[in-house]
């Protein structure tokens, strides 16, 4: 079956830094990436949209500059935390789809921001 | 926007035994999905439906659009199924329900 990687799958970091988390469809061509997150206890919730080559489109109450998406092609998505603060500490996860099909998800990363 | 119930929010079975989850969402869908997240958190998806019934091994999803309900049942319940069941919807970005924590004991 498809199968998406994400690295890193654990990250800790300092308050301010700035984390990028990598998603790759391995063995298929995603014209759409979509990245979520999860905080403990809660329901996933939908960060933005990712299509290759055009600007992500993030859902109302993310902050666009300070998660940057780079979807520079078809199997290869990063978002990029920036000044990170420990109210960011959340798991991160990513999807990658061919249109009209399934969503296939990454492992997901844990981000833990001291 | 989308609202997504799911119930029950936390099952207890013996191994064997079947199982029903079900989610109910309040706005027409184009896509219905069940996914399992394991402890560690990763997601696999098990089902991808916009109308009747699909089978995979013990599992069956089933989905009525009319009434914007869906079911996912496990026949033979075994301790390895035990996880988190999630409904989500959309055709696109997805909207999640809460999860159901399954727990099939020996």
């Amino acid at each position: 079956g498809a199968v998406v990687s994400q690295h890193p799958s654990w990250v800790i970091c300092k308050s301010g830094t700035s984390v990028k988390i990598e998603c790759r469809s391995l063995d298929f061509q995603a014209t759409t990436m979509f990245w979520y997150r999860q905080f403990p206890k809660q329901s996933l919730m939908l960060m933005a949209t990712s299509n290759e080559g055009s600007k992500a489109t993030y859902e109302q109450g993310v902050e666009k500059d300070k998660f940057l998406i780079n979807h520079a092609s078809l199997t290869l998505s990063t978002l990029t935390v920036t000044s990170a603060h420990p109210e960011d500490s959340s798991f991160y996860i990513c999807s990658a789809r061919v249109i009209f099909e399934t969503q296939y998800f990454g492992p997901g990363t844990r981000l833990l921001v001291l | 926007k989308n609202e997504v119930e799911q119930s029950p929010q936390n099952l207890t079975a013996q191994e064997g035994e079947f199982i029903t989850i079900n989610c109910s969402y309040s706005v027409g869908i184009s896509a219905l999905h069940w996914l399992q997240q394991h402890p560690g958190g990763g997601i696999v998806s098990l089902f991808m439906l916009s109308s009747g019934k699909k089978k995979h091994g013990r599992l069956i999803a089933t989905i009525n659009i009319q009434e914007k309900h869906s079911s996912l049942h496990i026949t033979a319940s075994h301790p390895r199924d035990s996880a988190v069941y999630i409904c989500a919807v959309g055709a696109d970005g997805l909207t999640f329900g809460k999860g159901t924590h399954l727990i099939i004991q020996p």
